[in-house]
């Protein structure tokens, strides 16, 4: 049982690339998220799908979009990466409707230079 | 939205004494209150967590307390040992079939031998 898994684990980018970050997870649970981790910052929500078919802007948006693949993937595109971007992302998924936490992948570090 | 302030940022022990760390919320809405431990270079996973209808919950060595009419609730860790070393998240969230986590900042917790 492999949980939350992400793609790739570490990325560099020059500014204005793009790429698309993966994330899988077969608890077959119906929410998902993007996260992004800044130090001293904490965890904060860029983006998430509470089910397949659905996605919805969170805190930190801006420059980001995401695909809901179908209910085991959801993905995470930057268009035109920039070094503010440059941050380790979560993928994380749930089901709230019989009471499991957020479970979390292992983080993608992404560089931008 | 939701804001969540988490004190203090740092915190050292000495191994076998207890520790403390803090947490506020700004949304009298919110009724969902997990605690994340991450270890370096690792994923977040959930170590307890609590809902607005508990004041207190205990899992071996860890509690959490939560306030509602303060707004704010607390991880409390007794008896500490090295490998309780980490940085601790709290969060926030509404019920509700996705439930977005608001994160605090983070404590990185030190217990020296």
């Amino acid at each position: 049982n492999a949980g939350v898994t992400q793609t790739p684990k570490f990325q560099v980018l020059k500014t204005g690339q793009s790429m698309t970050l993966q994330c899988a997870q077969d608890m077959n649970h119906n929410s998902m998220y993007w996260y992004r981790q800044d130090p001293g910052m904490g965890l904060r929500l860029i983006y998430y799908s509470a089910s397949e078919g659905t996605t919805d802007k969170g805190e930190v948006p801006n420059g980001y979009n995401v695909s809901r693949l179908n209910k085991r993937e959801f993905s995470l595109r930057l268009e035109s990466a920039a070094p503010s971007q440059t941050s380790v992302y979560f993928c994380a998924s749930s089901d709230y409707s019989i009471g499991t936490e957020a479970f979390f992948g292992q983080g993608t570090r992404l560089t931008v230079v | 939205g939701e804001n969540v302030e988490q004190h203090p940022s740092t915190l050292s022990v000495q191994e076998g004494d207890s520790a403390v760390i803090k947490c506020t919320y700004s949304d009298s809405a919110s009724n969902y209150f997990p605690w994340y431990k991450q270890e370096l270079g690792k994923r977040p996973q959930l170590i307890i967590d609590i809902r607005s209808n508990v004041g207190e919950k205990k899992d071996q060595r860890i509690a959490v307390t939560l306030n509602k009419t303060a707004k704010h609730f607390s991880l409390h860790i007794t008896e500490t040992q090295p490998e309780d070393s980490a940085v601790y998240f709290c969060a926030a969230s509404k019920m509700g079939s996705a439930r977005q986590l608001t994160f605090g900042s983070g404590t990185q917790l030190t217990v020296l031998p």
